[in-house]
């Protein structure tokens, strides 16, 4: 079945200590999206791609990146966690970038800071 | 500002049906989805609501009104695996998506 999947499910880092997040798709659309999501709150957009463009959210932190080195695969990297990073990280895609389109979504991996 | 307003929760009873509304101001209107999410799982899309009108598929259903800033989606014959929240989300002039917090529904037996 085409899918979203994500690596690992959870994952625990020290504060400060670098993490990346992967994300990959069969589904060969050509948006990709990481998002951000605490407990009872919305999914945050951080950043996502329309094919190799990026487009990153004005609010997102430095310390959060992004790479898609092709259509399929998309990773998240967190380059000095902090506690107030700890939340579920969701990748979605969707085929076209026009709105109309669902977004399909991993399961998500869930990121603890000790 | 851009804001989309849900109930926090609603509490149902299982075999009934339960309303979840939503209300939206956004800069322009591309369309308006709904999504459930399982606790500690990803959102799967529900339904996708562009033009005025309700949009039935199966047991659920959800209804648009562009003048009013308003849906609704409807759920029938409730069952135990419907707990969970339910996301509305609006795309804006720009294709921007915009997330509701969602709305938390119990079923009791």
């Amino acid at each position: 079945d085409a899918m979203v999947i994500q690596n690992p499910r959870y994952q625990v880092t020290q504060f400060g200590k670098p993490v990346t997040l992967s994300c990959s798709q069969t589904l060969n659309h050509n948006v990709m999206y990481w998002y951000q999501q605490k407990s009872s709150q919305a999914p945050k957009l951080l950043f996502h791609y329309y094919d190799k463009d990026f487009n990153n959210e004005a609010d997102t932190p430095d310390n959060f990146q992004s790479r898609r080195p092709n259509t399929s695969f998309c990773f998240l990297d967190i380059r000095s966690p902090g506690l107030g990073d700890a939340a579920m990280y969701l990748c979605a895609t969707s085929r076209t970038g026009e709105g109309n389109q669902p977004q399909h979504f991993g399961d998500g991996t869930r990121l603890s800071i000790l | 500002g851009q804001n989309i307003d849900q109930p926090t929760e609603m509490t149902a009873t299982e075999g009934a049906i339960v309303q979840i509304n939503c209300t939206y101001q956004t800069s322009g209107f591309n369309g308006l989805f709904w999504y459930q999410q399982h606790a500690g799982e990803a959102p799967t899309f529900l339904s996708y609501n562009v033009l005025d009108g309700l949009e039935e598929k199966g047991r659920f259903s959800s209804f648009l009104s562009r003048s009013k800033g308003y849906s609704y989606l409807l759920l029938k014959e409730l069952q135990m695996k419907d707990s969970a929240s339910y996301l509305c989300a609006v795309t804006d002039s720009n294709y921007q998506l915009i997330w509701g917090a969602g709305t938390k529904l119990i079923i009791k037996p």
